[in-house]
């Protein structure tokens, strides 16, 4: 029963580098969310999508740009690092038949930008 | 501006006794609550969650209390047990069906002494 997996678990990119964070689920989840959390705060929401080819903009997208080509997979690309990406992103994911389904979290990739 | 907010960091409990989590947020338009907990070097889990139209919501040792007048809500974890050491973060949702998003705390790491 795997959930959410996403790789990388770490990675230390430089300034200006690009790479692309893996998310996928097998939930059959038809929601899936990208978040950041920073030391000391809670999670901000970066894009979601609440199925194949349909993506939104979270609370803190920029530098940032997703897809969403199947409902298994959302990837998470940064084009041109900076330190102010240096987080922990998690990927998420929901059951779409109400709002209040809670959601199901993989293990996260921690990100320094150096 | 933080809409949700943990004031403490962290708490110490004896084991066996009350754990009591506090959570405050601002805005009036939340409609549901959520308590996940979260050990390290892992995602977010969903613990249990409450409804702004209810008071209190009971899952064996968990218990949410919501106080709207007051705009807070606590986790009770009665008794404590050591598996319960962990960040503990209160998320609040605004907005309906695919247009909604969760609203994050800063989180309280609670350590249960033996």
């Amino acid at each position: 029963n795997a959930g959410v997996t996403q790789t990388p678990k770490f990675r230390i990119l430089k300034i200006g580098q690009s790479m692309t964070l893996q998310c996928t689920q097998d939930m059959n989840h038809n929601y899936m969310y990208w978040y950041r959390q920073d030391p000391g705060m809670g999670l901000k929401l970066i894009y979601y999508s609440v199925g194949a080819g349909i993506t939104d903009k979270g609370e803190v997208p920029n530098g940032y740009n997703v897809s969403r080509s199947t409902t298994e997979d959302f990837p998470l690309r940064l084009e041109l690092a900076a330190p102010s990406q240096t987080s922990v992103y998690f990927c998420a994911s929901s059951a779409r038949d109400r709002s209040n389904q809670p959601q199901h979290f993989g293990d996260g990739t921690r990100l320094s930008i150096l | 501006d933080q809409q949700v907010k943990q004031n403490s960091p962290s708490l110490s409990v004896q084991e066996g006794r009350i754990s009591i989590l506090n959570c405050d947020y601002t805005n009036s338009m939340f409609d549901y609550f959520l308590w996940y907990k979260k050990y390290p070097a892992e995602g977010p889990t969903f613990l249990i969650s409450i409804s702004s139209i209810k008071d209190k919501n009971e899952d064996g040792r968990f218990t949410v209390f919501l106080n709207k007048s007051a705009k807070h809500l606590s986790l009770h974890i009665v008794p404590s047990q050591p598996g319960d050491s962990a960040v503990y973060f209160c998320a609040a949702k605004i907005g309906r069906d695919s247009n909604y998003q969760l609203i994050w705390g800063a989180g309280t790491k609670l350590i249960i002494k033996p």
